[in-house]
């Protein structure tokens, strides 16, 4: 069976940072592109980054471009996105999907930017 | 890139039929046949249910079906069921690796 497990969300102010990881199971993450997306509480689904299946390619969106660091480890089957720099609008839960088709996803982990 | 853009809501009795929109552009539902759509329930993740525009994903019933003409992309849901009522949004590869997804669509069953 698929899963893909967040982890590492939690309370920081605005500046500071965090890393998130996505444990693979089920699976062999080196098969396979990898997504972050985030969802604001309320509000719709916006993708923040990729990365190709040997970590040799990232792709970020504008608005989280030069913060955000995507980055792989195969040997752990684990996704991890590293962010620097904070700020409110990046408060969300974000999730780990798997493939071009974003066809498996985790459950999510909350990211809280607040003083 | 700007959102896609969908409506609000929409909303059928059980049995009948509903169709949700997803409009882009030429650079990203025009230009590629790489869109896709997920179902999300209340508190939970999002679920793959359509891509490459028509395909269904494993497990997804075929009362669920997808489309597009030019820059709009279509969902359409036939044979409207109870757990079908969730939020349903489009998203599409832009190009360079980048996508973009639709604002997302309420669909209630009466």
């Amino acid at each position: 069976e698929v899963q893909l497990v967040e982890s590492g969300g939690g309370l920081v102010q605005p500046g500071g940072s965090l890393r998130l990881s996505c444990a693979a199971s089920g699976f062999s993450l080196s098969n396979y592109w990898m997504h972050w997306v985030r969802q604001a509480p309320g509000k719709g689904l916006v993708w923040v980054s990729r990365i190709n299946s040997d970590g040799s390619t990232t792709n970020y969106a504008d608005s989280v471009k030069g913060r955000f660091t995507i980055s792989r480890d195969n040997a752990k089957n684990t996704l991890y996105l590293q962010m620097n720099s904070l700020r409110v609008e990046d408060m969300a839960v974000y999730y780990c999907a798997r493939a071009n088709n974003f066809d498996y996803w985790g459950q999510g982990t909350l990211v809280t930017v607040s003083s | 890139q700007s959102a896609l853009t969908q409506p609000r809501s929409v909303s059928g009795s059980p049995g009948q039929s509903v169709t949700i929109s997803c409009t882009g552009t030429s650079s990203d539902v025009g230009g590629y046949n790489y869109v896709s759509w997920k179902q999300q329930h209340p508190g939970k993740a999002p679920k793959l249910v359509i891509y490459d525009v028509s395909k269904r994903h494993l497990g997804v019933p075929d009362r669920f079906s997808g489309s597009k003409s030019g820059n709009t992309a279509s969902l359409t849901i036939s044979g409207l069921q109870a757990e079908d009522e969730a939020d349903y949004y489009c998203c599409s590869f832009v190009g360079n690796y980048t996508y973009v997804f639709g604002t997302g669509t309420k669909v209630t069953v009466l």
